[in-house]
């Protein structure tokens, strides 16, 4: 089955300076790969996705960028804001009709320094 | 809000005891699963269901049980409870047929004492 791993664990930035996080998975027939913001207690929600045909996706501050080649995907945060701090998860799955279970990465705790 | 609704929100029980998890998936979605979340821990799988079959199974224990009924709402029955069965437990539902987000519930916090 697929397995994604997760890097850093814990990651603190300054506010205003960017975050990286960053991602591997092992099945190349992954295809799409969500990424999920959760603050403490709270429901993970979906901040953005990409699939596998694109190489890069930006939604104002926040972007994420596919190497298929490498299978590794990244999340960028330009510009960070207190709000910013959670507990960041990558995700990974495959087109297989009634069977779209993702598979999590181990999650990122972002913390923005004010 | 999501749309899948998850209830109830907290439960407290003593060890031995059966509980039982309900979800609600968003009109439309036809696929719930399963997520099971340790404090500070990450999301782990356990089970999948689309249309009221079983699809995928996690780390799913013996004790825990789940079914998708015929309007598409689950539960997730977990017995013989123990401490480490404590953590937040969310449901989350998505349209079958392309990979698509999983949208979550706002989980129940299950406490064994």
């Amino acid at each position: 089955g697929e397995n994604v791993e997760q890097h850093p664990s814990t990651l603190s930035v300054q506010e205003g300076d960017s975050a990286v996080i960053k991602c591997t998975y092992s099945d190349s027939a992954s295809n799409y790969f969500p990424w999920y913001k959760q603050e403490l207690g709270k429901r993970p929600q979906l901040i953005i996705d990409i699939r596998s045909n694109v190489g890069e996706k930006k939604d104002q501050r926040i972007a994420v960028t596919l190497n298929k080649t490498a299978k590794h995907f990244s999340l960028h945060i330009t510009e960070t804001q207190p709000e910013d701090s959670a507990v960041y998860f990558c995700a990974a799955t495959k087109s297989n009709f009634g069977n779209e279970k993702l598979t999590f990465g181990t999650g990122t705790r972002l913390t923005i320094i004010p | 809000d999501s749309g899948v609704t998850q209830t109830p929100k907290h439960l407290i029980t003593a060890t031995g005891q059966r509980v039982t998890l309900r979800c609600s998936p968003r009109s439309g979605d036809l696929s719930v699963y399963w997520y099971q979340q340790s404090l500070d821990q990450g999301l782990q799988f356990l089970i999948q269901y689309y249309n009221g079959e079983e699809r995928a199974k996690g780390n799913i224990l013996e004790r825990f049980s789940a079914q998708q009924f015929p309007d598409l709402h689950s539960e997730l029955n977990l017995s013989s409870l123990e401490l480490g069965d404590s953590a937040l437990y969310f449901c989350a539902s998505s349209v079958a047929g392309t990979p698509s987000p999983l949208h979550f519930g706002n989980g129940t916090r299950l406490t064994v004492t």
